[in-house]
């Protein structure tokens, strides 16, 4: 089994200011990572995944996130904010196996971008 | 990446009609995967359309309720039937990446709003 707990549904920073979103994760397999964003009215982008390779992951738009094993965390990054990224982001895990291809989604943080 | 089409993007509907939601893929695919996304919510899985053969459903979604059709790599329907405002949700198709990465992309969502 496993599932994703994303801390705070609501982040909001100024623009130029760092982003940090939170994601923890559980799995009972060493699992695969990712973070999705999604516009208001439009579908999900991937940002970014992690699969095992290495535990600091660059994206796309600047973001990045660090797989931490001892944490059981995945927390999304970006050292500057900018006024386009305000949009809801989703951080995801699936397993391996007979878990392939499954998405289990967290809760979602809606980041709001101050000018 | 595969470029994913949904039809309808939207649908108004009324209680206790059915509605078929679209999903064309641009090249083959093995893995078609459907999500629904209600207000507010993040999302969950409803079903894996397996090409060929019946669709394996998770947890609370049924057959009967949610149909799927996967006749080949590059397309796959559910329908939602009988429905009722609970029902009301955005629903996405997924299709599988490179298996080595296990990386999804989404169509763009089809919203449905049942009266």
């Amino acid at each position: 089994a496993q599932s994703v707990t994303q801390l705070g549904s609501h982040v909001s920073v100024s623009e130029g200011a760092l982003v940090l979103l939170r994601c923890n994760y559980s799995s009972s397999v060493p699992p695969y990572l990712f973070w999705y964003v999604q516009y208001p009215n439009q579908g999900l982008q991937l940002l970014l995944k992690y699969t095992s390779a290495a535990t600091l992951v660059k994206g796309i738009n600047g973001f990045e996130a660090e797989f931490k094993k001892s944490e059981t965390s995945f927390h999304l990054t970006k050292p500057s904010a900018h006024m386009s990224d305000a949009a809801e982001y989703f951080c995801a895990v699936s397993g391996r196996g007979t878990s392939y291809g499954k998405l289990t989604f967290g809760q979602g943080t809606i980041l709001t971008v101050h000018p | 990446s595969a470029v994913i089409s949904q039809k309808p993007s939207r649908d108004i509907c009324q209680r206790g009609t059915s509605l078929t939601i679209q999903c064309q893929v641009d090249s083959q695919v093995t893995m078609m995967f459907w999500y629904r996304q209600q207000p507010g919510q993040s999302l969950t899985l409803i079903a894996t359309a397996n090409q060929g053969s019946e669709a394996t459903y998770e947890s609370g979604f049924v057959i009967d309720k949610f149909p799927i059709s996967r006749p080949n790599l590059t397309f796959s329907t559910l329908t939602v039937s009988n429905m009722s405002p609970e029902d009301s949700s955005i629903y996405l198709c997924s299709v599988g990446g490179r298996i080595a990465s296990n990386e999804q992309f989404f169509g763009p969502g089809t919203r449905l709003t049942v009266l």
